[in-house]
């Protein structure tokens, strides 16, 4: 049964930077992208942005383009996002995914052929604060 | 202002069928499937039915999805309590270099 841990809980001031974590277990890393989705206090999930291990190529929704990274290291199954110069309306919490669509030899690139999200992370805080 | 266009509530009492509908256009429901997820308050969303009409493992079959051109929706009969939640619909965008996009949620409420 795959499974993604999520680290805990961020507090950032105004400016800076957070890179949450999402390692992988039980299942096979590579074969699949991982997607990244916020959500606000009360509001709505919000599509980040994904990143397909086995290429190493990420894609990043306009909205965050520019301050927003997200990686992965295949030898330790984690997926990565940092979001930087960080505000206020960024207080969210943070969740990743997995797409189950798969991604054997890369072939959800440029897009994935049926996108969906059937592994969740619990999903990881951040709030910013001064 | 999301993407997809989703109702903001929806209620019905128990046993009933409630539909939420989910609106988009040619660029994401058009061309590419939907999803759906449910979330229930303080935990994360759970897929609930995806490539438009399939049900994961384990999701009562009193859950269905169906799409039509640009549109979208979520069917769930024999309504039960523990189905209060939150709905989002989902899709791959193929404007901007391709992107995830949801709606932006439909409160159910079991009366």
């Amino acid at each position: 049964q795959v499974q993604l841990v999520q680290s805990g809980a961020e507090v950032k001031k105004p400016g800076s930077s957070v890179k949450v974590s999402c390692k992988a277990s039980g299942g096979t890393f590579s074969s699949y992208a991982i997607s990244w989705v916020r959500q606000a206090p009360g509001q709505g999930l919000e599509w980040m942005g994904r990143i397909i291990p086995i290429l190493g190529i990420a894609n990043y929704a306009q909205k965050f383009q520019g301050r927003v990274t997200i990686t992965a290291d295949k030898s330790t199954s984690t997926a990565y996002m940092e979001l930087s110069s960080l505000r206020s309306e960024d207080t969210a919490v943070y969740y990743c995914a997995r797409e189950g669509g798969g991604c054997s030899g890369g072939s959800c690139y440029p897009g994935p052929l049926e996108y969906y999200m059937d592994v969740w992370g619990k999903g990881t805080t951040v709030t910013v604060s001064s | 202002q999301s993407v997809l266009t989703q109702p903001p509530s929806a209620s019905g009492t128990p046993g009933q069928r409630v539909t939420i509908s989910c609106s988009g256009s040619s660029s994401n429901i058009g061309s590419n499937t939907v999803n759906w997820y449910q979330q229930l308050p303080g935990t994360a969303p759970k897929l609930l039915i995806y490539s438009n009409n399939q049900r994961p493992s384990g999701v009562p079959d009193r859950f269905s999805g169906s799409k039509s051109g640009t549109s979208a929706s979520l069917a769930i009969s024999g309504l039960q309590s523990e189905d209060e939640a939150d709905y989002y619909c989902a899709a791959w965008d193929d404007s901007l270099n391709g992107q995830g996009v949801f709606g932006g949620g439909t409160k159910l409420t079991v009366l």
